[in-house]
């Protein structure tokens, strides 16, 4: 079945640190590829998202690369803030069938002055 | 309404006990969806509505876990003779499809069910 794996947490960074969540994905055919954020005390918000091979999404400074080759949806960020402090949830969804969404385990960074 | 809202945010109950979530998705939503997070853990997916019809039921862990929709609005969760292994937050949420490849899903902050 579908699965996506994300790197463990919590990644520790100072404030305008370079930052990379790794995040791959197991699907059968094309599905489309998420990053979703939950911040402290917050529900769960999507920050980008791409629908296809080659696609970047981007929002906030954060970008992340459909790389079909390496089955790799990683997210960058080149200089993070402490309000960048949040759980990453990396997504993906089957272009066929019902839409649900599998997750991955989630990634906690932490941002410090 | 603004976003979708879930209803209590949390719940402590005993071990036995029945317990209802509620999920109020967007306005104009027709698909919504459960989900559930436990520590430490992904989200896992429990069950899509499309309208109130529930076409992938697929994700739901035991018979005791049922859910309902009234039309393109509410929807409640019920688990009945809860488990300690069903403490978890459980997320509801919705989009304007579920069938277009475009249907970002938008969710609720969610309801901490702590089971006793």
């Amino acid at each position: 079945g579908n699965s996506v794996t994300q790197m463990e947490g919590p990644v520790t960074l100072s404030e305008e640190a370079f930052l990379t969540i790794n995040c791959t994905y197991t699907a059968t055919g094309y599905p489309s590829l998420f990053w979703y954020v939950q911040y402290p005390g917050e529900g769960l918000q999507l920050l980008l998202k791409a629908t296809k091979a080659d696609d970047k999404g981007s929002n906030k400074g954060f970008e992340a690369t459909y790389r079909k080759e390496t089955t790799s949806f990683h997210l960058e960020k080149g200089s993070v803030q402490v309000s960048d402090s949040a759980v990453y949830f990396c997504a993906l969804r089957a272009n066929t069938g019902f839409q649900k969404l599998v997750f991955g385990t989630g990634t906690r960074l932490l941002v410090s002055p | 309404g603004a976003g979708v809202s879930q209803s209590p945010s949390n719940k402590v109950t005993e071990k036995g006990k029945d317990v209802e979530l509620r999920c109020d998705p967007i306005s104009g939503h027709t698909a919504l969806y459960w989900y559930r997070q436990r520590l430490g853990q992904g989200l896992e997916f429990l069950i899509y509505f499309q309208g109130n019809s529930a076409p992938d039921k697929s994700g739901l862990p035991s018979d005791r876990f049922s859910a309902e929709r009234t039309g393109e609005s509410v929807s409640t969760l019920t688990i009945q003779r809860t488990q300690q292994e069903d403490s978890a937050v459980y997320l509801c949420a919705s989009s304007s499809t579920g069938t277009s490849f475009s249907g970002t899903q938008y969710f609720g902050p969610g309801t901490r069910l702590t089971v006793l």
